[in-house]
């Protein structure tokens, strides 16, 4: 089955303790993205990847960071968790790249983070 | 810049009424438009797209029109059910871009 798998899917941390949310794909991927969502605010983006080892920063970046060693995961690292990074996170992935006609993402189940 | 507004919700409505939900947008050049949906407790699914104006995306009883004129891509549906019940989110991609900019969501509540 295609999809996009994402874990933990709950977490509750503390203020200053890194954590890691991983995010995998089955489909043969090269875009991938995180957003997070918050009440009123619909998706942000955080981060994307064109590629293996290709990264850049989308809207809301600050707080975060990614790696992207293989083609089907990327990982959202938050090294120094904060309060104000308490949200619903979501991975998607795409083919073909953004830009065609056919673009569609698909987006993982979700990890709902509480740091507190 | 780029930007996605979608009517507030939620919206109520009973079984078998007649859905529409707002999105108009501000961009450059033609972007590509979507409706997502996103069910309770699951991540969001594309429901329809339409790359250029004056196409009519539709699915599952859903249907929207890119209209250029009004910058608008408007979501309807002729006869809700209880499992539309869902948040639906209005998002474009700029020609040659790599993102995606999303409204804040709509969320919709069939009653039976």
């Amino acid at each position: 089955e295609a999809q996009v798998t994402q874990n933990p899917r709950y977490l509750i941390t503390v203020t200053g303790k890194k954590l890691t949310v991983t995010c995998s794909q089955n489909m043969n991927h090269e875009y991938m993205s995180w957003y997070r969502q918050d009440p009123g605010l619909g998706l942000r983006q955080i981060y994307y990847s064109m590629n293996v080892e290709v990264t850049d920063k989308g809207d809301v970046p600050e707080g975060y960071k990614v790696s992207r060693k293989e083609k089907r995961n990327f990982p959202l690292i938050l090294e120094s968790p904060s309060p104000n990074q308490t949200s619903l996170y979501f991975c998607a992935s795409s083919l073909p790249p953004p830009g065609g006609t056919s673009y569609e993402q698909y987006f993982g189940p979700g990890t709902r983070l509480t740091v507190t | 810049g780029n930007s996605v507004t979608q009517m507030e919700g939620p919206v109520t409505l009973s079984e078998e009424a007649f859905l529409t939900i707002n999105c108009t947008y501000t961009a450059t050049g033609y972007p590509s438009l979507f409706w997502y949906v996103q069910y309770p407790g699951e991540g969001l699914q594309l429901l329809l797209k339409a790359t250029k104006a004056d196409d009519k995306g539709s699915n599952k009883g859903f249907e929207a029109t890119y209209r250029k004129e009004t910058t608008s891509f408007h979501l309807e549906k002729g006869s809700v059910q209880v499992s539309d019940s869902a948040v639906y989110f209005c998002a474009l991609l700029n020609t040659g871009g790599f993102k995606t900019i999303f409204g804040a969501g709509t969320r919709l509540f069939v009653k039976a």
